[in-house]
């Protein structure tokens, strides 16, 4: 299994502002995924983070509020870009192994004033 | 669209009693079913899966899961439950050959001491 890490854990930020988290993995894997889960409500895929090219994003999330980088293997950034209220929400990285068994990080618990 | 359905918002129930929460899935190819729960406080974890092979599938903690195709379904099961069980559980479901994975809204279970 891979051990995750993000940061910060939680956040609390102002309207119109930007956060960025930060997902770190222990070994290298292929595919890392950033989803979102709102409160009360299930887990959705916000996108596929792709090492050396462009995110691909699910249906509904575009690259100008949620940009991604993916610099190498084991790190990748998700940028909540110009927040608003219904931004409140815990950001999730995910990493998918050899296996096919995805893993999570703790997430990020975001509020937005 | 493929979709999972958890039938099961909230369950609440004693220490002992059997548990069983549904989860159907809506999607013709062939798919791997995976549970995942969630206590309080911590992030998410596999609980069990399935891939092929015996429907029956035995996961962490006593836990058990059967697929049955006819029906899509893959419901979780726990013959005796422990208050320490008190956490939510998540159904998901891979289409085989893609890395995406769809979630259930999940179901709070609470158990009385």
């Amino acid at each position: 299994s891979a051990v995750i890490s993000q940061k910060p854990s939680r956040d609390i930020c102002q309207r119109g502002t930007s956060l960025t988290i930060q997902c770190q993995v222990d070994s290298q894997v292929t595919m890392m995924f950033w989803y979102r889960q709102q409160p009360g409500q299930s887990l959705t895929l916000i996108a596929t983070a792709n090492q050396g090219s462009e995110a691909t994003y699910e249906s509904g999330f575009v690259i100008d509020k949620f940009p991604i980088s993916r610099p190498n293997l084991t790190f990748s950034t998700l940028t909540v870009s110009n927040m608003s209220p219904e931004d409140s929400s815990i950001y999730l990285c995910s990493v998918v192994s050899l296996y096919n068994e995805q893993f999570f990080g703790p997430g990020t618990r975001l509020t937005v004033l | 669209a493929q979709s999972v359905s958890q039938h099961n918002h909230h369950v609440i129930l004693s220490e002992a009693a059997s548990l069983e929460l549904g989860c159907n899935y809506s999607y013709g190819g062939t798919v791997n079913l995976f549970w995942y729960v969630q206590y309080p406080g911590q992030h998410l974890q596999l609980l069990l899966k399935y891939f092929s092979g015996d429907p029956l599938v035995k996961g962490i903690k006593g836990f058990e899961a059967e697929f049955i195709k006819s029906k899509f379904s893959f419901n979780l099961r726990k013959p005796s439950v422990q208050w320490s069980d008190t956490a939510e559980y998540f159904c998901a479901v891979n289409a085989g050959g893609t890395y995406k994975y769809i979630f259930g809204t999940g179901t709070r279970l609470k158990v009385l001491a």
